[in-house]
């Protein structure tokens, strides 16, 4: 079974600075789709980006960014000049692509609360 | 708004007692996903429906059970409540069996509290 963990419980960070949440994954699949989430205060789940396991090139989205090192089975986000609103709990998602019974399940981490201070 | 619409927003209810949550998807959307967010458990996959037959089983217990009806509305039933069902219970939707870009939109969430 496909195993999620983030090992960040809470980071913080001040506001315009750059901070880097970790995420590390295993699987024995080798076709697969990794997402990050954000949850602010109002419990909504809120897509920030992601990434499929075939591409080399790292995704971008604005001011976030992450490093996937497919070999290591780590996906982390970076976001450059935080700003207020970005204080929120961050969950990293598994998703296998194809086949079997898990067509749409996504494996949620334990998430991490980011705080940024003004 | 992902367009997803989920009721009630809150519930609280008893121990032993039996609810019903509502889900609507995106319009066009044929996939629904049932997840479960609580202190304990973190995030879980509960169920998955796609066009009126479930697809994916997770982390379900056999006190909850799950539909889709023909307009594509999902609802998950809950039953003999206990304590540890409290927590924020989330419907997701995708436009195909594994979504577009397989990104899921989900819904607000219903707070299930019992009591």
């Amino acid at each position: 079974a496909q195993t999620v963990t983030q090992s960040q419980p809470e980071m913080s960070v001040q506001e315009a600075e750059t901070v880097t949440l970790s995420c590390t994954y295993d699987t024995s699949e080798s076709d697969y789709y990794l997402f990050w989430y954000k949850q602010p205060p109002s419990r909504q789940m809120i897509l920030v980006i992601r990434q499929e396991a075939y591409k080399q090139q790292n995704a971008t989205e604005n001011r976030f960014s992450v490093n996937f090192q497919k070999a290591a089975k780590s996906f982390s986000l970076k976001i450059s000049d935080s700003q207020l609103g970005d204080a929120a709990m961050y969950f990293c998602a598994y998703k296998h692509i194809a086949g079997g019974t898990s067509y749409g399940k996504l494996t949620f981490g334990q998430g991490t609360i980011l705080t940024v201070h003004p | 708004d992902s367009g997803v619409t989920q009721t009630p927003k809150h519930l609280i209810t008893a121990t032993g007692q039996r609810v019903t949550l509502r889900c609507s998807p995106r319009s066009g959307d044929l996939s629904v996903y049932w997840y479960q967010q609580s202190l304990d458990q973190g995030l879980q996959f509960l169920i998955q429906y796609y066009n009126g037959e479930e697809r994916a089983k997770g982390n379900i217990l056999e006190r909850f059970s799950a539909q889709q009806f023909p307009d594509l509305h999902s609802e998950l039933n809950l039953s003999s409540l206990e304590l540890g069902d409290s927590a924020l219970y989330f419907c997701a939707s995708s436009p195909t069996l594994a979504g577009v870009y397989n990104e899921q939109f989900f819904g607000p969430g219903t707070r299930l509290t019992v009591l």
